[in-house]
C-alpha cells in the first residue's frame, strides 16, 4: 500500500468548475511534488514544495491551478477552471530531505480527474 | 534545460524473452541521478532501480542497469522477461540539488505467454 494517500481516487467535473484533490505525504518526508499524467504518457512535472513552501512550478500550474500545503501532512492541488485538457491522472510524490539527488520519489496512487 | 528520452514507447515481448529498456539524458550537469519507476496498472509508481555512479551495473528484482555517462545512457535489462513484469517503466533524471526529477515518456512493457 502506498505511504503517501491521495484523495479522491476519482474526481469528475464539468468544463469551467473548480476541482480540487487532498495529498496526505508519507511521514517524516519534507518535499511534495505534484505530476501529471496524460494518456500513460511522461509524467508531467507541475509543482513542488519544500518544508510547506512553493519552491518550483510551471507556468500552467501560476495561471490556472492553486496549490498549497498548509501542514506538513496534508496539500492540494486545485484547478480554477477545469478544461477538457487537465482530464489526467494526478500523481503526488514525497522525499526525504528535498527534491534532486538521489531521494527516491514515493508516491501516491493518483487522483483520476475526468473534464466532461 | 535537462531531459530524458524514452524512445519505445510500447514493447511487446514474449516470456522468457530478454527484456531491453532504452534510456538515454541530456543534462550539462557531470553527476547526475539517474532512475527507474516502474508503474504497475492500479498501483502507484515506485523506484525499481538508481545510480549515479559511472559504468557500475545496479541491479534490483531481477532487473539492472548500467549509467554510462559517455553514452548518456541508462538502459533496463532483464535476462528473462515474466508476465508479471507487465507494466509501464519511467525513466528519470535528477541533479544533486535545485531541480525536481525530470521523467521520460515511458515505456509499456507487455509481456504475452
Amino acid at each position: 500500500d502506498a505511504a503517501v494517500t491521495q484523495k479522491p481516487r476519482y474526481l469528475i467535473k464539468m468544463k469551467g468548475q473548480e476541482a480540487e484533490m487532498k495529498c496526505i505525504p508519507e511521514k517524516g518526508h519534507t518535499a511534495v511534488f505534484w505530476y501529471q499524467q496524460k494518456q500513460s504518457k511522461e509524467l508531467k512535472f507541475l509543482i513542488y514544495f519544500q518544508n510547506q513552501q512553493p519552491l518550483d512550478q510551471i507556468d500552467m500550474v501560476k495561471e490556472r491551478f492553486s496549490a498549497v500545503c498548509p501542514s506538513s501532512s496534508l496539500c492540494s492541488l486545485g484547478i480554477r477552471t477545469c478544461e477538457a485538457e487537465d482530464s489526467a491522472l494526478y500523481l503526488c510524490s514525497s522525499s526525504q530531505k528535498g527534491q534532486g539527488g538521489q531521494n527516491t520519489l514515493y508516491f501516491g496512487a493518483g487522483t483520476r480527474l475526468s473534464v466532461l | 534545460g535537462d531531459s530524458v528520452t524514452q524512445t519505445e514507447g510500447l514493447v511487446t515481448l514474449t516470456e522468457g524473452l530478454p527484456v531491453m529498456l532504452n534510456c538515454t539524458y541530456q543534462t550539462i550537469y557531470s553527476n547526475p541521478f539517474l532512475f527507474w519507476y516502474v508503474h504497475y496498472l492500479n498501483e502507484s509508481p515506485r523506484l525499481l532501480l538508481k545510480s549515479s555512479t559511472d559504468n557500475k551495473r545496479t541491479e534490483h528484482q531481477g532487473f539492472h542497469a548500467t549509467l554510462h555517462k559517455s553514452s548518456s545512457s541508462f538502459h533496463l535489462q532483464k535476462s528473462s522477461a515474466q508476465l508479471s513484469d507487465s507494466a509501464l517503466y519511467y525513466c528519470a533524471l535528477s541533479r544533486n540539488s535545485g531541480t525536481y526529477q525530470r521523467f521520460g515518456t515511458g515505456t509499456k512493457l507487455q509481456v504475452v505467454p
